[in-house]
């Protein structure tokens, strides 16, 4: 069965600070993974996604992830933080048929000044 | 946006009694899922569908049960309802089952089950 690791339930950054999120996975097929982002109150939002075309993913608003097969890592990184990153942030990894996915139990993001 | 909608969007409500979410889509998806969100537990499905009348089980379904009469409504009742189903309710929707296919969020239900 396919999972996903989020280290980490909070992590505080300053602004223009280096952003770092976790994930790991397990999964005993080619994993296809992806990002998600959680604003107040809001649904979730793609972020990005790792479908095995290139191991670095760029997705929206700065943020990338590399798929490291050897770590069974796809971290979240940002080069500068910024206040309006502030959200909870969701690693899923696809399960099975039907486009299901399973996700991480989330990192919540602070940005302070 | 992708056109999803979910009604209501705050809902309290009694132990014991039944309640019926629901989820509106307008963009002719075929897949339509429902997750709850709890904290330390992230997204965890409860059902999901796979074309009109066409369900199945997530993760965490017991409890609940759903209905697809048409492709953009998407019914998830909670029969009798109980405190353990205080949660924020999700509806997502996708356009393909492949592996890459990523899925859309509605806004999302608050359900208080006192």
């Amino acid at each position: 069965a396919q999972s996903v690791t989020q280290l980490g339930s909070h992590v505080s950054v300053s602004e223009g600070a280096l952003v770092l999120l976790r994930c790991n996975y397990s999964s005993s097929v080619p994993p296809y993974l992806f990002w998600y982002v959680q604003y107040p109150n809001q649904g979730l939002q793609l972020l990005l996604k790792y479908t095995s075309a290139a191991t670095l993913v760029k997705g929206i608003n700065g943020f990338e992830a590399e798929f490291k097969k050897s770590e069974t890592s796809f971290h979240l990184t940002k080069p500068s933080a910024h206040m309006s990153d502030a959200a909870e942030y969701f690693c899923a990894i696809h399960t099975g048929t039907a486009s299901k996915l399973t996700f991480g139990t989330g990192t919540r993001l602070q940005v302070t000044l | 946006d992708a056109g999803i909608t979910q009604s209501p969007r705050h809902k309290v409500t009694e132990t014991g009694t039944p309640v019926t979410l629901r989820c509106h889509q307008t963009e002719n998806h075929r897949y339509m899922y429902w997750y709850r969100q709890d904290p330390g537990h992230g997204l965890r499905l409860i059902h999901y569908s796979y074309g009109v009348k066409d369900t199945d089980k997530g993760e965490v379904s017991d409890g609940y049960s759903v209905s697809r009469s048409k492709t953009e409504d998407f019914l998830l009742t909670l029969e009798s309802a109980t405190s353990s189903q205080t949660s924020v309710y999700f509806c997502a929707i996708s356009e393909r089952g492949d592996s890459y296919n990523e899925q859309f969020f509605g806004p999302g239900t608050r359900l208080t089950v006192l």
